[in-house]
């Protein structure tokens, strides 16, 4: 299966600390996305990194990405309580599928 | 900018029922559209692809006379429950290609009484 996996599944912080979610994969990429999920709602995108890049950001939102280990990582700095929600990571296929595959989640808690 | 709506968000109705849900992509055209479930505090597994005037494509262990899957224009894609029953209870969620980002619909929450 092409399904990554979060690492930790669940992160609980204080507002404005930083929050570091890992995710793995096991096939060759193009890219790789991570998606936000509020409770009970669709996915928003957050920011796509691709194969050829090692790390981008976008405003509080650094994301990293090691294909070598086949690994990416996202961090958000100076965490708010409107971060609280589940943040999912999705491979998208280097076969030219358009499908994105997604990996288990992190539900993030950010404490006010 | 680029939006996909999911309708209706909400849906509460007696087993044995049929239940369409629609997906459609605002201010951009989408050949292919994807259908996920998703069940609480778990990922979203991707049930079928739908692609624009042609057939679908289904996972595996997806059964395709229980869940058609119309795609007539390039802006719309729908989701038929047929004959659900508590089982199919679940969160339904469309998404389309707008060039590399997939952009997803609000969901839909499927209750079967």
């Amino acid at each position: 299966s092409q399904q990554g996996e979060e690492d930790p599944q669940a992160l609980s912080i204080q507002e404005g600390e930083n929050a570091t979610m890992n995710c793995s994969y096991k096939t060759s990429i193009n890219n790789l996305q991570w998606y936000r999920q509020n409770s009970g709602r669709g996915l928003v995108h957050l920011i796509l990194i691709r194969s050829n890049e090692r790390e981008k950001h976008s405003g509080r939102l650094r994301v990293t990405l090691d294909t070598s280990k086949k690994s990416s990582s996202l961090l958000i700095t100076a965490s708010r309580a409107a971060d609280t929600a589940s943040y999912f990571c999705a491979t998208g296929s280097q076969t030219g599928a358009n499908n994105l595959f997604f990996g288990t989640g992190t539900r993030l808690t950010v404490i006010p | 900018g680029a939006v996909v709506s999911q309708h209706p968000s909400w849906v509460i109705c007696k087993s044995g029922t049929s239940v369409k849900i629609e997906c459609r992509s605002l201010d951009f055209q989408a050949t292919t559209m994807f259908w996920y479930r998703q069940f609480p505090k778990q990922s979203l597994m991707l049930m079928a692809t739908s692609n624009e005037g042609s057939k679908a494509t289904y996972e595996q262990g997806v059964e395709k006379d229980k869940f058609l899957i119309n795609h007539a224009s390039l802006t719309l894609s729908t989701l038929t429950v047929t004959s659900a029953h508590p089982e199919d209870s679940s969160f339904y969620i469309c998404s389309a290609r707008d060039r590399v980002v997939v952009r997803f619909g609000d969901g839909t929450r499927l209750s079967i009484l």
